[in-house]
């Protein structure tokens, strides 16, 4: 199993640009999770899926993230407009119907200038 | 999901067991002790959860109290490679629902030569 890919793994752009980063949850996983990081925030959860809906947004931070999952193999966050405090790791993890582990991937550095 | 309080850092020595401590006093009958690492630059890993009983598996072991109020991590036979921030999170059993990690600070561990 190739575990969670995320892509692009590492993203610059200029603040008001739009940007989407992209997950693909492991086979057969039903949950899965966007995660974002920084230094000063450490490990904040952003949105939690179940199934393919949405369950708990109250981590995006403003109306500015978006999150979707059109299906089960397929997950995007897009921020529109960022900013240059949006610069930060985000992680996607997915998780087994019955399983107790999360399984992260490899992260996407996004650095908003 | 009970507050956990772990060292900022630890040092341990290649070869030595690394022993990472976990006070969780306010942990509820129902809540487990899970522990993650993350390695630089990578996403987090999960390691061991554990109720009340010690755990092992291939990666460590986890001693949990009788009053379940603290807990410690073992890494038997530390290696570079476990170089990591280590998470201690309590919480309800991953698959009993609403199902989300909160990440604290966690402990930085350095495995030096």
């Amino acid at each position: 199993d190739a575990g969670v890919i995320q892509s692009p793994r590492h993203e610059v752009t200029e603040m008001g640009q739009e940007v989407t980063l992209r997950c693909k949850p492991i086979s057969g996983h039903n949950s899965l999770f966007w995660y974002r990081q920084t230094m000063m925030r450490g490990l904040e959860l952003l949105i939690y899926f179940n199934n393919n809906v949405p369950i708990d947004d109250s981590g995006m931070p403003e109306d500015r993230f978006s999150a979707k999952m059109p299906n089960a193999s397929f997950s995007t966050l897009k921020i529109q407009p960022s900013e240059p405090r949006d610069s930060a790791v985000y992680f996607c993890a997915s998780r087994p119907t019955l399983g107790e582990k999360l399984f992260f991937g490899s992260g996407t550095q996004l650095s908003v200038l | 999901d009970a507050k956990t309080t772990q060292p900022t850092s630890m040092d341990c020595a290649e070869g030595r067991a690394a022993n990472l401590p976990c006070n969780h006093s306010t942990i509820s009958g129902n809540e487990y002790v899970y522990w993650y690492r993350q390695i630089h630059s990578q996403g987090p890993q999960y390691i061991i959860h554990g109720l009340k009983n010690n755990e092992t598996n291939e990666m460590a072991s986890l001693i949990i109290t009788e009053d379940r109020k603290s807990s410690t991590l073992i890494l038997p036979h530390a290696t570079l490679r476990d170089t990591a921030v280590y998470y201690c999170i309590v919480r309800v059993a991953m698959n009993s629902g609403y199902s989300t990690l909160t990440f604290g600070k966690g402990t930085m561990l350095l495995v030096s030569p």
